[in-house]
């Protein structure tokens, strides 16, 4: 079952743009995490937020949290053409010792 | 060099052979899990363990056995009963404690005839 939704299910912006994706998920959390996947390759970890934190900065990324909707986006400003991947949300649900991971956003970055 | 392998990158197997796929961390982790990728799609959990000789079923466990009788090891077989065994499989290893923060392998892609 899928614990986590992105939303778009694709993006294509131009370099230099900022790029922002969103995930909702169903049940109560402890924290959400969101990760990177280049074309063919594993998964990396970009950053981590947790239940009671409502933002946090990373570099040139951005991540919310909203316990209330259930929701959380992430935020790329000034993208670059390395930025390319699909990323991805996940959440460990309160009691349970795995991650479920959505579908995932498909992010080009046009040059 | 810490980090998590699969072996191999490529797999090509016939209909009705059972393939094993090979996972090892050195990162001292005590999680490890084992993931299946569709085109464009998300990760779906196939089995997860978090102490050796133990392991759990995840979303999609029919058709797939694991092992887990080291700390750094837990292959994946993919047997004949796995109707649709083509796909993208990840693995992954994570800490027990606080974020469960995965490490993900490059991926072993498995392609079935």
């Amino acid at each position: 079952s899928q614990q986590g939704e992105e939303d778009p299910q694709a993006l294509s912006i131009q370099e230099g743009e900022n790029a922002t994706m969103n995930c909702s998920y169903k049940t109560s959390i402890n924290n959400l995490q969101w990760y990177r996947q280049n074309s063919g390759r594993g998964l990396v970890h970009l950053i981590l937020i947790r239940s009671n934190e409502r933002e946090k900065h990373s570099g040139r990324l951005r991540v919310t949290l909203d316990t209330s909707k259930k929701s959380s986006s992430l935020l790329i400003t000034a993208s670059r053409a390395a930025d390319t991947a699909s990323y991805f949300c996940a959440t460990d649900a309160k009691g349970a010792q795995k991650l479920v991971f959505g579908q995932g956003t498909r992010l080009t970055i046009n040059p | 060099d810490g980090g998590i392998t699969q072996s191999p990158k490529y797999l090509f197997r016939k209909e009705g052979q059972n393939v094993t796929l090979s996972c090892e961390q050195n990162l001292n982790h005590d999680a490890m899990y084992w993931y299946r990728q569709d085109p464009g799609q998300g990760l779906r959990l196939i089995y997860y363990s978090q102490i050796v000789n133990d392991f759990q079923k995840g979303d999609i466990a029919e058709g797939y056995s694991v092992s887990r009788e080291k700390k750094e090891s837990f292959p994946l077989t993919v047997t004949s009963a796995q109707k649709n065994p083509t796909a993208f499989y990840l693995c992954a290893s994570s800490t027990m404690t606080g974020s469960y923060e995965q490490y993900f392998g490059p991926g072993t892609r498995l392609t079935v005839t």
